[in-house]
């Protein structure tokens, strides 16, 4: 069985201040993918990155960064120099090709409500 | 022009009522799934759509209904409904289904159950 867990459920921050939202995983499957996806006020989830099990680098998008480490099952993701316009929920999600089908299972964690003050 | 469009945005209905949810792709996606967000609850996926074939339903309760009449739409069919069905209804589209393909998200539908 898959599972995702996001301890912080909400992080309050002030603008320019890095946060770091933190992601665990469980999986039996050694090929899975991993997201991110920001689900602003409008309410659409947005979607930020994925990642494969076999790439553990981590990524740099402008202020976003993301750190895979299988060894402790984890994806975390750092917003630096936070803005007010990061306030929205973020989930992390974790896909595994499973039961033989072609679509494999999406399991999304409970999400971290993270709120940028000005 | 927005890639995952859903109508309505917002909806409210008694529980004897017969409603339908909309969802459009206009990114040539050939896969569409319907969600559930319930409040402090992960989101629930419900059906998964591959090539207007339904591939997944996930213990779904039959007053939801999905249809699926052409890779770029996808509609689900609400009857009896009850009061904790309330909640955002999220559908979204990928080019396959697969691990290696992102799903894209609407907006969603706030469905509230009187």
């Amino acid at each position: 069985a898959q599972k995702v867990t996001q301890a912080q459920t909400e992080i309050s921050v002030v603008e320019k201040e890095d946060v770091t939202l933190d992601c665990v995983y469980e999986t039996r499957d050694t090929t899975y993918y991993l997201f991110w996806y920001k689900q602003p006020p409008s309410g659409e989830l947005v979607f930020l990155i994925r990642r494969n099990s076999f790439d553990e680098q981590n990524e740099i998008s402008g202020r976003y960064s993301w750190n895979f480490q299988k060894s402790t099952s984890s994806f975390n993701f750092t917003i630096t120099a936070s803005q007010v316009v990061d306030s929205a929920v973020y989930f992390c999600a974790l896909r595994t090709i499973a039961g033989g089908t072609s679509y494999g299972k999406l399991t999304f964690g409970q999400g971290t409500i993270l709120t940028v003050h000005p | 022009e927005t890639g995952v469009t859903q109508t309505p945005r917002h909806l409210v209905m008694g529980m004897t009522n017969k409603k339908s949810l909309k969802c459009e792709q206009h990114l040539g996606h050939n896969a569409m799934y319907w969600y559930k967000q319930s409040a402090k609850k992960p989101l629930e996926l419900m059906f998964v759509y591959s090539l207007e074939e339904r591939v997944e339903n996930n213990s779904v309760p039959s007053r939801f209904s999905p249809e699926c009449p052409n890779s770029s739409h996808l509609f689900l069919h609400l009857h009896t409904l009850q009061p904790e069905d309330s909640a955002l209804y999220l559908c979204a589209s990928s080019q396959r289904t697969g691990g290696l393909y992102e799903q894209y998200f609407g907006p969603g539908t706030r469905l509230t159950v009187t």
